[in-house]
């Protein structure tokens, strides 16, 4: 089955700093790879979203890249803000399987 | 308005009653999940399914049950519970079609004592 491993597991960067969060994943039949945004004590929300068709998507300060030779996708947040702290999730999906899985998260804290 | 809907949203009780975490979405959608989640921590998803009648384990051994008798219904039931079972249940639902984009409900935070 599909497989994601995403680094780094914390993150920490300065306001106003740039942050990048890389997931890897395993099947080549993967086409669908989200990003999901989780504050604390609240549910997990989609921020982005990328399909094989395309490299790269940009949405105001957030922006994800695919690799699909590399098998690899990132996030990209720019001119971070504290209330961009939370943590990330990455995840994928394809073909007939139409489960996410998901990365193991990664805490990023903006500090003001 | 269209959403997933989670209760109770906060649930303490005491080792070996049996509970049942309910779900509903107003989404139309076919697909929905279980995960579990310590707060801050991995999604484990414990179970999912595609349609009515039509339900599977997921990746993270679990001793509940689910059933899916209605499209918006998807409750989740643990038998007898145990204090291995505190954790936040999540529900979700994902619209039909490739890419489709999966919506969270807001969580049942269980605790077991």
């Amino acid at each position: 089955g599909e497989n994601v491993e995403q680094h780094p597991s914390t993150l920490s960067v300065q306001e106003g700093d740039s942050a990048v969060i890389k997931c890897t994943y395993s099947d080549s039949a993967s086409n669908y790879f989200p990003w999901y945004k989780q504050e604390l004590g609240k549910r997990p929300q989609l921020i982005i979203d990328i399909r094989s068709n395309v490299g790269e998507k940009k949405d105001q300060r957030i922006a994800v890249t695919l690799n699909k030779t590399a098998k690899h996708f990132s996030l990209h947040i720019t001119e971070t803000q504290p209330e961009d702290s939370a943590v990330y999730f990455c995840a994928a999906s394809g073909g007939s399987n139409y489960k996410l899985t998901f990365g193991k998260g990664t805490l990023l804290t903006v500090n003001p | 308005e269209a959403d997933i809907y989670q209760t109770p949203r906060y649930l303490v009780i005491g080792t070996g009653k049996k509970i049942t975490l309910e779900c509903s979405q107003t989404m139309g959608h076919d697909k929905m999940y279980w995960y579990q989640q310590d707060p801050g921590m991995e999604l484990h998803l414990i179970h999912y399914s595609y349609g009515v009648n039509s339900t599977e384990k997921g990746d993270l051994s679990s001793e509940s049950t689910v059933s899916r008798i209605r499209t918006e219904h998807f409750p989740l039931t643990l038998e007898s519970a145990r204090p291995s079972h505190t954790s936040q249940y999540l529900c979700a639902s994902r619209a039909t079609g490739i890419g489709g984009e999966q919506y969270f409900g807001p969580g049942t935070r269980l605790t077991v004592t």
